[in-house]
């Protein structure tokens, strides 16, 4: 692993189906993100984790959960999906949340909700 | 509140043509920072530039230039003698410093989407 991965790469999904979408970061990084993006909108936050055992809400938190068991794994739960949460998301990490520092970004996983 | 604007949705240049993306933020922080990030048609978001804003200096990497200018609040990006390979979504972004119980947002544009023709 290099970087930061995220599986699946893509997922088509019936509406109210539970799906977690996995991050893993090989960096060492303590802040980790996740994003989504949508045309016209640009990348917004969903939630983040400035280290291991925390996590806080972002932009559009709403019918989103996460967890940070450890400083690698940052997973990002739908509990029931719905179509507008069809997008591509993007996981990030930075080795700190101090703001001065570049985000790293995953592949993305581009999500249907039918 | 933070915000940045991309006002630019779509440029096509023919390459070797030089090309300028904007960049206008807002911010009441005194600090803060600036990114540029490039997405080619692959997906990745692939990292540009950092600018803090206590330095005001232009920064020239290669083909690529950034022109920071606080009085206009403006991160502006200018590829010199364009190439296909250019071709992507830019994003500029703003993030404020870390005041313990916030983190390390970024604010992005909406982007501007490079069309570099043959």
């Amino acid at each position: 692993i290099a970087g930061i991965t995220q599986a699946p790469t893509s997922q088509i999904l019936a509406a109210g189906r539970r799906m977690t979408l996995r991050c893993t970061q090989d960096m060492r990084h303590n802040a980790m993100y996740w994003y989504r993006q949508d045309l016209g909108l640009g990348l917004r936050l969903i939630h983040y984790s400035n280290t291991a055992g925390t996590t806080g809400k972002g932009e559009v938190p709403d019918g989103y959960s996460v967890s940070r068991a450890n400083t690698d794994d940052f997973p990002l739960t739908l509990a029931s999906a719905v179509p507008s949460q069809t997008s591509v998301y993007f996981c990030a990490s930075s080795e700190s949340a101090s703001g001065r520092g570049e985000q790293f970004f995953g592949p993305g996983t581009r999500l249907t909700v039918l | 509140a933070q915000k940045v604007t991309q006002a630019q949705t779509e440029i096509s240049v023919v390459e070797k043509e030089d090309v300028t993306l904007d960049c206008v933020y807002e911010t009441r922080d005194t600090t803060y920072y600036l990114f540029w990030y490039k997405q080619p048609p692959s997906g990745e978001l692939v990292f540009l530039i950092r600018r803090n804003s206590f330095d005001e200096q232009n920064e020239i990497s290669g083909r690529y230039s950034w022109n920071f200018q606080k009085s206009t609040s403006s991160f502006n990006f200018t590829i010199t003698a364009s190439q296909v390979v250019d071709s992507a979504v830019y994003f500029c972004a703003l993030s404020e410093a870390y005041y313990g119980g916030a983190t390390n947002k970024l604010i992005f544009g909406t982007g501007t989407l490079l069309a570099v023709q043959p």
